[in-house]
């Protein structure tokens, strides 16, 4: 059974840092992993997809990366901005369609 | 290009009752899922449908149930409401079935009083 862990589950930076949000998986037989983010009340917005055959992928201030054989997935976030606070979440497809995700992480942009 | 379009975005039900819920994915989307976001339980899986037949269920009691039409949209049931079904229910849409990006909407807030 796939289990998705993301730590920390809140994390306070000032505006204009870089950081890195943390996603592990236990089983690495994945078809994707998937970076989600979700403002309060909200649903999901996709941010990157990364197919079990890549490294990485990046979009912007964002860049995903995936080490299946550690079952381990950064996401980076450059220049960090307020507009960037919510929560980030990990998504898996293990096959099926089925998503296995992570509890996320709170992330907040201190002005 | 339109989004996945859930209807409606809230509701209140009392214990007992039954409801559904409307999800319509984006044009040309074939695979729509459903998931249940609580704040204890997170986000879990329901069940998925492609081309009108369900091809992964969740753990999920049998009072959760759903379907999908022709054109690819989806409703979920829920019957005999239970305090513990309150949460978001969040439907994704994919383009086909296996190895794709999941779009998802924004919601259905359900609260069961």
């Amino acid at each position: 059974k796939q289990e998705v862990t993301q730590i920390p589950a809140a994390l306070s930076v000032p505006e204009g840092e870089n950081l890195v949000l943390n996603c592990s998986f236990t089983d690495s037989a994945i078809y994707n992993l998937q970076w989600f983010r979700q403002d309060p009340g909200k649903g999901l917005t996709s941010l990157l997809l990364i197919q079990s055959s890549q490294r990485e992928q990046t979009s912007g201030r964002l860049n995903a990366s995936l080490d299946k054989s550690s079952g381990r997935s950064t996401l980076y976030i450059a220049a960090s901005q307020p507009g960037d606070s919510a929560t980030y979440l990990c998504a898996v497809n293990s096959g099926n369609e089925k998503l296995t995700f992570g509890t996320g992480t709170r992330l907040t942009i201190i002005p | 290009k339109a989004g996945v379009t859930q209807t409606p975005r809230y509701l209140i039900k009392t214990r007992g009752q039954q409801v559904t819920l409307s999800c319509s994915p984006i044009s040309g989307h074939r695979s729509v899922s459903w998931y249940q976001q609580t704040p204890g339980q997170g986000l879990q899986f329901l069940f998925e449908y492609f081309s009108e037949t369900q091809r992964n269920k969740g753990n999920f009691p049998g009072r959760f149930s759903g379907r999908q039409f022709s054109n690819s949209r989806s409703e979920m049931n829920v019957s005999t409401l239970e305090l513990g079904d309150s949460a978001l229910y969040l439907c994704a849409s994919s383009l086909a079935y296996g190895n794709t990006e999941a779009f998802f909407g924004q919601g259905t807030r359900l609260t069961v009083v």
